[in-house]
């Protein structure tokens, strides 16, 4: 079957203490992208991905990073620097980045909670 | 820079039709998406309007003004299932990664 697997569902870490959250797809997509969800804040873009070894900030990247080293694969790291790290993350991935391929699938998400 | 409005909250009953506004601004428009998402679950793709008009696909319908920088979503014959929240999505300055709207939460009673 093929689609988009965050893992895991649920995340605990303490205060000051970084934690990577894993995304993996195997739809062959050359874009995938990191949201983090607040409640009625929507989905704001944290970081993106057009392409192996390329990734670009969004809008809320500080205290975030990642890596594009597998096309399959696209981890996002939250820093002790992020002042509210609690949210529920939302991994994307689409054929392209641009147009009509844009169509983007989600995984099911991680909530990640800060002690 | 990009703005998208939308309604927070609507409520209807079964079997009605609603419609969830979307008004945007952005500097070079390359298209519009919505999306559903149903609590704790992940969105999942409806529709996407690059060229004015009504797209119809069953029960969903949506339109896009480009000229008014207007969208909306037309639910039809509504159920219970569809209660979730509707996210209006365009493009970003350089094309290459969708800004979401903040999501209608739409609650449907019987």
């Amino acid at each position: 079957d093929g689609g988009i697997t965050q893992s895991p569902k649920y995340l605990f870490r303490k205060e000051g203490q970084n934690v990577t959250l894993s995304c993996e797809q195997n739809l062959n997509h050359d874009a995938m992208y990191w949201y983090r969800q607040d409640p009625g804040q929507g989905l704001r873009l944290i970081y993106y991905s057009q392409i192996v070894n390329d990734f670009q900030k969004g809008d809320i990247a500080e205290g975030y990073s990642v890596s594009r080293e597998k096309k399959e694969s696209f981890p996002l790291t939250v820093t002790s620097a992020q002042k509210n790290p609690t949210a529920f993350y939302l991994c994307a991935s689409s054929m392209e980045a641009r147009g009509v391929h844009n169509e983007q699938f989600f995984g099911p998400g991680t909530r990640l909670t800060v002690l | 820079g990009q703005n998208i409005d939308q309604p927070t909250e609507m409520t209807a009953t079964e079997g009605a039709i609603v419609q969830i506004n979307c008004t945007y601004q952005t500097s070079g428009f390359n298209g519009l998406f919505w999306y559903q998402q149903h609590a704790g679950e992940a969105p999942t793709f409806l529709s996407y309007n690059v060229l004015d008009g009504l797209e119809e696909k069953g029960r969903f319908s949506s339109f896009l003004s480009r000229s008014k920088g207007y969208s909306y979503l037309l639910l039809k014959e509504l159920q219970m299932k569809d209660s979730a929240s509707y996210l209006c999505a365009v493009f970003n300055q350089a094309g290459t990664a969708l800004i979401f709207g903040k999501g209608t939460t739409l609650s449907v009673s019987s």
